[in-house]
């Protein structure tokens, strides 16, 4: 049990287009999700905290107008990247945790997001 | 704000030697600990929890709050934990994380 899914597992874009890629928790209802961004060689860093049915809240330094979140249903998160650059390519990885497991995060496989 | 910090990037010993991959931490709450493992290919998946005071796979890891460590050891490694360990903190309502920068465990035959 606990699978999180992330599609696409990659994806190649041209600069200035928007990207979009999904989170689905498969088996539980996911109140609480998570979206890290990971650089090659380095650790996770996380970019924004979503609750479904609420506003994203974003860490300090990530845009939230070029990383729009939603989290419009218990089993659903999606980011997308507008306006996407170069320096935007990077391992998108998103956890989700369910309610009432309150420390437990399960990660998606992540996307590799490369923009040209 | 909190930090992670793991100081070796790389580890490597034989099997059956003991391995004790180190955490420290700083954070002016009452901090929750995690290990977190990458096998190769895998996603991240949660390896042990402080609070649950439980051996995982052989490994354990002690919070020591006077040392603001968590390190990770385990007796006899095998060829099988070679992978990426990533040392975690929990915090906030939502218990989000602040990740280590991680260490590659390779254990030789």
């Amino acid at each position: 049990g606990a699978v999180v899914s992330q599609h696409p597992s990659w994806v190649i874009c041209k600069s200035g287009t928007s990207v979009k890629i999904e989170c689905r928790s498969l088996d539980f209802q996911a109140t609480t999700m998570f979206w890290y961004r990971q650089f090659p060689k380095q650790s996770l860093m996380l970019m924004a905290t979503s609750n479904e049915g609420s506003k994203a809240t974003y860490e300090q330094g990530v845009e939230k107008d070029k990383f729009l979140i939603n989290h419009a249903s218990l089993t659903l998160s999606t980011l997308t990247v507008t306006s996407a650059h170069p320096e935007d390519s990077s391992f998108y990885i998103c956890s989700a945790k369910a309610a009432g497991a309150a420390d437990t995060q399960y990660f998606g496989p992540g996307t590799r997001l490369t923009v040209l | 704000a909190q930090r992670v910090t793991q100081p070796e990037k790389l580890l490597s010993v034989f099997k059956g030697a003991p391995v004790e991959l180190k955490c420290n931490y700083s954070y002016s709450g009452s901090p929750e600990l995690f290990w977190y493992v990458q096998y190769s290919r895998q996603r991240l998946q949660l390896l042990l929890r402080h609070i649950s005071r439980e051996s995982i796979k052989g490994f354990t890891a002690d919070l020591n709050k006077g040392e603001t460590s968590f390190h990770l050891k385990k007796p006899f490694a095998q060829e099988e934990d070679s992978a990426m360990y990533y040392c975690a903190l929990g915090y906030g309502s939502n218990y989000k994380l602040t990740f280590g920068k991680g260490t590659l465990l390779t254990v030789n035959p």
